[in-house]
């Protein structure tokens, strides 16, 4: 059972442009949905993250979309660099304290940006 | 501050044989967690260990195990190799804080290769 749904499985935008990765979660116990941009490579590493009491979380050029009602959420890249292509995972997890490390991720996003 | 060091980097195994992969977290962190990571399936959990306690398991047959030293280092162990335990296996450490939701920091992981 597939957990946290990613699409899209790959994704090539122009450099500039906004890329989009959007998630869907079946568990409503979920309650920490962190995302994470892994180069070849290397390890994950932690992009941005957000709880479900906020709709929306910006850093810079990224951003977390939430829609708690839908079980949905989304990463928002603005201004897309080269630099950023990557892939990008999204993950879930449920319970606070020690409950949290036990991170579900979708399938990753491979997102190419062009020159 | 260096960080989550995994050793080896490569491995290559035959099946039936055994491996055992070292983890260090980052200095200060406690809690340790493992993942395998496939092309099929991804990034799935294995288990996660704080103080020397296994607090967190996946779905993840008995033929892998794992432990935790009092410095906090880690080891997982994977008996009676098979072809489909080739994977990209990574370590995240965490430095656990009451109430909070603990950013995980993956190492680059250890390559296995299963013959």
């Amino acid at each position: 059972q597939q957990q946290v749904k990613q699409s899209p499985q790959s994704l090539i935008v122009q450099k500039g442009g906004i890329s989009i990765i959007n998630c869907a979660y079946e568990n409503t116990a979920f309650d920490y949905f962190p995302w994470y941009q892994q180069f070849p490579g290397k390890g994950p590493a932690l992009l941005i993250a957000i709880r479900p009491d906020v709709s929306e979380k910006k850093e810079g050029r990224f951003t977390i979309s939430f829609n708690k009602s839908a079980k949905q959420f989304s990463l928002h890249i603005m201004d897309s660099q080269p630099g950023d292509s990557a892939t990008y995972f999204c993950a879930a997890s449920k319970g606070g304290g020690g409950s949290n490390y036990k991170l579900t991720f979708g399938k990753g996003t491979l997102l190419t940006v062009n020159p | 501050k260096a960080g989550v060091t995994q050793t080896p980097r490569y491995l290559i195994k035959t099946r039936g044989q055994q491996v055992t992969l070292s983890c260090s977290p980052i200095s200060g962190h406690r809690s340790v967690s493992w993942y395998q990571q496939t092309p099929g399936q991804g990034l799935q959990f294995l288990f996660e260990y704080f103080s020397e306690t296994q607090r967190n398991k996946g779905n993840f047959p008995g033929r892998f195990s794992g432990r935790q030293f009092s410095n906090s280092r880690s080891e997982m162990n994977v008996s009676t190799l098979e072809l489909g335990d080739s994977a990209l296996y990574l370590c995240a450490s965490s430095f656990p804080l009451a109430g909070e939701v603990d950013t995980q920091y993956f190492g680059p992981g250890t390559r296995l290769t299963v013959l």
